[in-house]
């Protein structure tokens, strides 16, 4: 299963940009990019996935490089509910399962 | 509303106890899943299930027991042999296993040894 590595935290001012990276250099082809994010004491939300393309929905931004070797998560107008942890995942695979291997995350702390 | 549903949402364990973790999801997914999670760290995969009357170990399973009964249900048993099982427990579910799905997550079970 591919690893992936983040930055333990970053800051972002409320109403900005929030760009998140993370790096997955041995991706196989086939596996896709998971982003999650996670309030504390809470169970993860869902935000976006993609394989090759950038994709956009009405959370946030994905941005894929062509060599699909990183990412970056975008939250356009970060708000002070958008602090938390995000978590960049590679879908691995054990046998036929959905198996999303989680690693430490980004905390994203939203500064009014 | 559809949903995951876990309980209790706090849990107190003693020494020598089995503990069961409740696991309930209405959106008629096949596939069901518990994560550990510790302070300051990720998920970690303690077993799932693709389909009722089957289950598979993660990667954690040691001191762990399950049943898938009925597609809805997935309760996790903390049984006495797990001897750390202070954690946050996470139950999850997806429509299909191995497919392009994402998960939906329930709102955790904090498990403490008194």
């Amino acid at each position: 299963d591919a690893k992936t590595t983040q930055p333990p935290s970053m800051d972002c001012a409320e109403g900005r940009a929030a760009n998140l990276p993370c790096n997955h250099s041995t991706i196989s082809g086939n596996e896709y990019v998971y982003w999650y994010r996670q309030i504390h004491s809470q169970g993860p939300q869902y935000i976006i996935h993609g394989l090759k393309n950038n994709e956009t929905n009405e959370m946030a931004s994905l941005i894929i490089t062509e060599d699909r070797k990183s990412s970056t998560l975008i939250l356009p107008h970060a708000t002070l509910r958008d602090t938390a942890v995000y978590y960049c995942i590679v879908r691995g695979y054990g046998g036929a399962t959905n198996k999303l291997i989680f690693g430490t995350g980004t905390l994203l702390a939203v500064q009014p | 509303d559809g949903g995951i549903t876990q309980s209790p949402k706090y849990l107190f364990r003693k020494e020598g106890q089995n503990v069961t973790l409740s696991c309930e999801q209405n959106l008629n997914h096949d596939a069901m899943y518990w994560y550990r999670q510790d302070p300051g760290q990720g998920l970690r995969l303690i077993y799932y299930s693709q389909i009722v009357n089957d289950f598979q170990k993660g990667d954690i399973a040691e001191g762990y027991s399950v049943s898938r009964e009925k597609k809805e249900s997935f309760p996790l048993t903390v049984t006495s042999a797990q001897k750390n099982p202070t954690a946050f427990y996470l139950c999850a579910s997806s429509p299909v296993a191995g497919g392009n799905e994402k998960l939906f997550f329930g709102s955790g079970t904090q498990l403490s040894v008194l």
